[in-house]
């Protein structure tokens, strides 16, 4: 089985500042990782994505993440954010050959100018 | 915009009615995916095709269908609605629905049911 935490279900953040969005993930075979962002009203895109090779990648919008297997965690991080950043953000895993997709609850960035 | 079109945009049903929800896909890819986002549930996987052929089921009711016509649009078919089947209904598409594949996911409708 699969399975993904997003500690955080909001995060406020001043304009320009650093922020990280936590994710863990729980899975007995190799993953594939991903993350998503929803702006009001609109379908989820993606940010990036793990499959495999280099722990950090990164993504659209200046957002990175970082692959940690021994942590289980895929967290999202961007060093000054935008007004424009204010969003729900969302985790994904997907596991080995299996093509379902689990999706963490969200976190919503809410940058404060 | 993400080349996904889904329609309707908005859908208002009573219990115990069926409902009907489209998507085409991007130009070019195969694989269609259902999702169902509501605030009790989160964000659910409910069915992957690919080609026509279904490929991978998730978190679908028994209620629910789904089918994908040679053209390869898509349609989720929803009976004997209830409340609780009131949410954003996302359909997404990708390339082969390799697990590695970019899904590209059209704008929603949302059901409410009354």
């Amino acid at each position: 089985a699969q399975s993904v935490t997003q500690l955080d279900s909001q995060v406020p953040v001043f304009e320009e500042a650093p922020v990280e969005l936590r994710c863990n993930y729980s899975s007995s075979v190799s993953v594939y990782l991903f993350w998503y962002v929803q702006y009001p009203n609109q379908g989820l895109q993606l940010l990036l994505k793990y499959l495999s090779g280099s722990t950090l990648v990164k993504g659209i919008n200046g957002f990175e993440a970082e692959f940690n297997k021994s942590q289980t965690s895929f967290h999202l991080r961007k060093p000054s954010v935008h007004i424009s950043d204010t969003a729900e953000y969302f985790c994904a895993v997907r596991s080995g050959g299996y093509q379902k997709v689990t999706f963490g609850t969200g976190t919503k960035l809410q940058v404060i100018p | 915009d993400s080349g996904v079109t889904q329609t309707p945009k908005h859908l208002i049903t009573a219990t115990g009615q069926r409902v009907t929800l489209r998507c085409s896909p991007r130009s070019g890819d195969l694989s269609v995916y259902w999702y169902q986002q509501s605030l009790d549930q989160g964000l659910q996987f409910l069915i992957q095709y690919y080609n026509g052929e279904e490929r991978a089921k998730g978190n679908i009711l028994e209620r629910f269908s789904a089918q994908q016509f040679p053209d390869l649009h898509s349609e989720l078919n929803l009976s004997s609605l209830e409340l609780g089947d009131s949410a954003l209904y996302f359909c997404a598409s990708s390339a082969l629905g390799q697990v590695t594949d970019t899904q590209y996911f059209g704008p929603g409708t949302r059901l409410t049911v009354l």
